[in-house]
């Protein structure tokens, strides 16, 4: 069962348009974890957010968590050819062991110049 | 000067053998993580040992057996592949619940 559900699934766009990213779930996360992963490459992690209606910002991306700690997005403003890549939602249940992450199933960023 | 490296980078094997994916990370984590990416890209957590006790076991089959000779190293090794168990396979690395660093994974084919 995926307690994660990301949206959407694909996403091609021009450089310099902006983009959105969710990741929903009807399950409470103490932590959620942003990860971009390229072909052949592990995920990196981009951002932790921990707190109900926490923003933060890494350059062009803004990443959000929802006040329930349910949901999160991931928004790029003025987006690049190298912002090109899968994004993964994982997050840490409030009952799971720490480094237990559920993660979503992923958004293929397509970013073409 | 790679964190967390997995050998070998491809595994290509026919049903019924048995193979090991060894992974070490020089971070300093005292945590090691074995996770399954599957064709669409999911990725799921097998294992994770904490200095060397396993500490998550999801539901994996038996066939699948993990071994952490010492904090830098956690070893999977498969019995018996079958057609199902074809996906990537990831180790990753934590110091205590610090965010996880991932290994550049397995490509493993079962023939």
């Amino acid at each position: 069962t995926q307690l994660l559900e990301q949206s959407p699934q694909f996403l091609s766009i021009q450089e310099g348009e902006n983009l959105t990213v969710y990741c929903n779930s009807s399950s409470v996360f103490s932590s959620l974890q942003w990860y971009r992963q390229e072909p052949g490459e592990g995920p990196v992690l981009l951002v932790t957010v921990v707190t109900g209606g926490e923003v933060k910002k890494l350059k062009r991306l803004t990443f959000q968590f929802g006040d329930a700690r349910k949901d999160s997005s991931l928004h790029i403003t003025a987006a690049q050819p190298g912002d090109t890549g899968l994004y993964l939602c994982a997050g840490e249940m409030t009952t799971d062991s720490w480094g237990k992450l559920q993660f979503g199933a992923g958004t293929q960023v397509v970013v073409t110049p | 000067d790679t964190a967390v490296s997995q050998t070998p980078k491809y595994l290509v094997t026919q049903m019924g053998n048995d193979k090991s994916i060894k992974c070490e990370q020089n971070l300093g984590h005292d945590t090691m993580y074995w996770y399954k990416q599957d064709s669409k890209k999911f990725l799921k957590i097998m294992f994770s040992y904490n200095n060397k006790e396993l500490i998550i076991n999801e539901t994996v089959p038996n066939r699948f057996s993990p071994k952490s000779p010492d904090k830098a190293h956690l070893n999977l090794h498969i019995n018996s592949l079958e057609l199902g168990d074809s996906a990537v396979y990831f180790c990753a690395s934590s110091l205590g619940d610090s965010p996880l660093h991932f290994g550049n994974g397995t490509r493993l084919t079962v023939t």
